[in-house]
Formats: C-alpha cells, sequence, structure tokens
C-alpha cells in the first residue's frame, strides 16, 4: 500500500516556541492532504484539510494562524504550531489521498509534549 | 450529536472467542464506512472497508445498515494480536473530503 512518512515523532518544546512537523507521501502524489490531533483516550479530530497548492481548510475552532499548513507540492504537507503552549501538547498525525481515492493513508504521528 | 458514535470498551474477552462491536453515524448522505484499527500510541491502520451487501475478510465481517445508519465489525477466533482499539469511519462529501472518526472501541483478548 501507499506510503506516508511523517517526521518528527516525537518532539519536546518550551513553551513559546514553534515546532514544523512534515508529512510526506513516498510512493504517490498526495492532492489532498489531512491534519489530526488526538488526545489520550479520545477519538481523531479533523484540523485541516490542505489541497496542493491552495490555502488549507480550518475545521471550526481550529485557529488558522497557530497552526499554519503549507502544502507546496504533491508530496509534502507541513503543520507549524506557533508559539507552543502546554495545552498544545498532543498526538497529531497526517494522512494523505491518492488521487480521488477514498482510503486513507497514514503518518506514524508526532507525539507533542510543550514544556 | 457526534458524526460517528461507538462503544469505549472496553470489551475483555478470551482468546478464541468471537466479539462484536457496533457503530452508529448521523449523517445520512455518508458515502464510504471503513474499519481501522489503532494500537497505542501508533497510526491508525485500514482494517477492511464496508459494503453494503457485508464483506468478509478471514475471521472479520463488516455489515452495513443504511436504513438504520449503523456499522458492524464482528471478530471470530480472537487472537491476542487482535488487542487494540478499533475506530468506526464514515466518509461523506464533496470529493469524499469529509473523513468522520469513532472515538474507537478497546478490545483486549486475554490467554
Amino acid at each position: 500500500g501507499a506510503v506516508v512518512s511523517q517526521h518528527p515523532s516525537w518532539v519536546i518544546c518550551k513553551s513559546g516556541t514553534s515546532v514544523k512537523i512534515e508529512c510526506r507521501s513516498l510512493d504517490f502524489q498526495a492532492t489532498t492532504m489531512f491534519w489530526y490531533r488526538q488526545f489520550p483516550k479520545q477519538s481523531l479530530m479533523l484540523m485541516a484539510t490542505s489541497n496542493e497548492g491552495s490555502k488549507a481548510t480550518y475545521e471550526q475552532g481550529v485557529e488558522k494562524d497557530k497552526f499554519l499548513i503549507n502544502h507546496a507540492s504533491l508530496t509534502l504537507s507541513t503543520l507549524t504550531v506557533t508559539s507552543a503552549h502546554p495545552e498544545d501538547s498532543s498526538f497529531y498525525i497526517c494522512s494523505a489521498r491518492q488521487g480521488a481515492g477514498e482510503k486513507l493513508f497514514f503518518g506514524s504521528g508526532t507525539q507533542l509534549s510543550v514544556l | 450529536r457526534k458524526e460517528v458514535e461507538q462503544d469505549p470498551g472496553p470489551f475483555n474477552v478470551p482468546e478464541g472467542a468471537t466479539v462484536a462491536f457496533n457503530c452508529t453515524y448521523s449523517n445520512s448522505a455518508s458515502q464510504s464506512f471503513f474499519w481501522y484499527r489503532q494500537d497505542c500510541r501508533k497510526e491508525p491502520k485500514l482494517l477492511m472497508s464496508v459494503y453494503s451487501s457485508g464483506n468478509e475478510d478471514g475471521r472479520f465481517t463488516a455489515q452495513l445498515n443504511r436504513a438504520s445508519q449503523y456499522i458492524s465489525l464482528l471478530i471470530r477466533d480472537s487472537k491476542l494480536s487482535d488487542s487494540a482499539t478499533y475506530l468506526c469511519v464514515v466518509n461523506y462529501g464533496y470529493n469524499f473530503n469529509k473523513f468522520y472518526f469513532g472515538s474507537g472501541t478497546k478490545l483486549n483478548v486475554k490467554p
């Protein structure tokens, strides 16, 4: 199946710093990528949908100025958590669709801990 | 009301048991349905798609009831390795661009 690579796997940072997470589709072109956040024992919550070459669509309640998403190529999307605070600590995970396919291919996730 | 609802469990079953999970969805326009498996702190992995006629993959059987808006997953002859959280996923929207996840049902298979 298709492979999605996500880096870093985990990151610890000080409050107020920014953290960038990368999501790459390795063997296919991903026209659409999704970013999710998951708190312990909770469901994956969709944060935003990014389409290559256009602005991301954010879900209600997600601050677009805090969670910057860039999808500059068909194989790379990045999520930058700006001025991170402890409440941003969570498991962030990306997924990608291959063309107009229905199936999602997930990255391995990034555990963010903000001190 | 949540888009997708699941019983969080946990379901604690012995090896060899048969266990079933249900999931309900609120949007009648939902187009595609899936079961994913997620191990702790790992990414979800597609277990199987769910088709209207029902479908089977080895020990796993999925059913869809559009009239009642629920999906089920049946696991026969449970293995220890089946222990995980099972996520129900519903897809709809223009160009299949909306995927909604249930909160997951945790399964513990014990020796």
